[in-house]
């Protein structure tokens, strides 16, 4: 599709086990950043991917959380060793030029993860 | 202190009506500034980006006042699909976004 996908759309675990979330940009986009929302909250910004430059990492929570971004495109958010905290939307957007008045963030509909 | 911040509201409109509300950002380095709108269990949807100059789409009037540095967004003739959380954003040189929490806004016939 045209749109930012991500999966699983709906993720139940179980407390303790490791989860990998999956984002797939828009083809082209060269920023990539992932998003977490808890119920009735607003957005809380986790990592951001700008072309070959190093990621930014500011807003992972602890080192429980990493992502990767292969190839320029796919990106993989994992939770290691989850918590019930952790339950949320995680929600990944991508732009197309990271700077500038058009750095238009278009964003996936999320994974819903459920820490049991 | 958040980097952006919103009024959460909410703002309760009859149809019909202008409602209007702000945001305040604390980056005097922020480049770009955006509304999204977000409807319940969804994800974010680009509103508009806001202009220096201030701009209109439609029934949607955004302001830029960079001296006092906050933004506004402005409905007029406000219509029951109107009703979501209007977030406001900031964006520096890097393209980096900040998202303020947003504002609900309810539309009630």
């Amino acid at each position: 599709g045209a749109g930012v996908s991500q999966s699983p759309s709906n993720k139940v675990t179980e407390k303790g086990k490791d989860v990998e979330l999956r984002c797939d940009p828009i083809s082209g986009h060269t920023a990539l950043y992932w998003y977490r929302q808890s119920l009735g909250q607003g957005l809380e910004f986790l990592i951001y991917f700008q072309g070959n430059s190093a990621p930014d990492k500011s807003g992972l929570p602890s080192d429980r959380f990493s992502a990767e971004r292969t190839g320029g495109s796919v990106s993989t958010l994992t939770i290691q060793r989850t918590q019930q905290e952790d339950s949320a939307v995680y929600l990944c957007a991508s732009s197309l030029v990271g700077q500038g008045a058009k750095n238009i963030q278009y964003f996936g509909a999320g994974t819903r993860l459920s820490v049991l | 202190r958040k980097e952006v911040e919103q009024d959460p509201g909410p703002f309760n409109v009859p149809e019909g009506a202008t409602v209007a509300f702000n945001c305040t950002y604390s980056n005097s380095a922020s480049q770009s500034f955006f509304w999204y709108r977000q409807d319940c269990r969804k994800e974010p949807k680009l509103l508009m980006s806001v202009y220096s100059s201030g701009n209109e789409d439609g029934r949607f009037t955004a302001q830029l006042n960079r001296a006092s540095q906050y933004i506004s967004l402005l409905i007029r003739d406000s219509k029951l699909s109107d009703s979501a959380t209007y977030l406001c954003v900031a964006a520096d040189s890097w393209g980096k976004l900040q998202f303020g929490a947003g504002t609900q806004v309810v539309v009630t016939p």
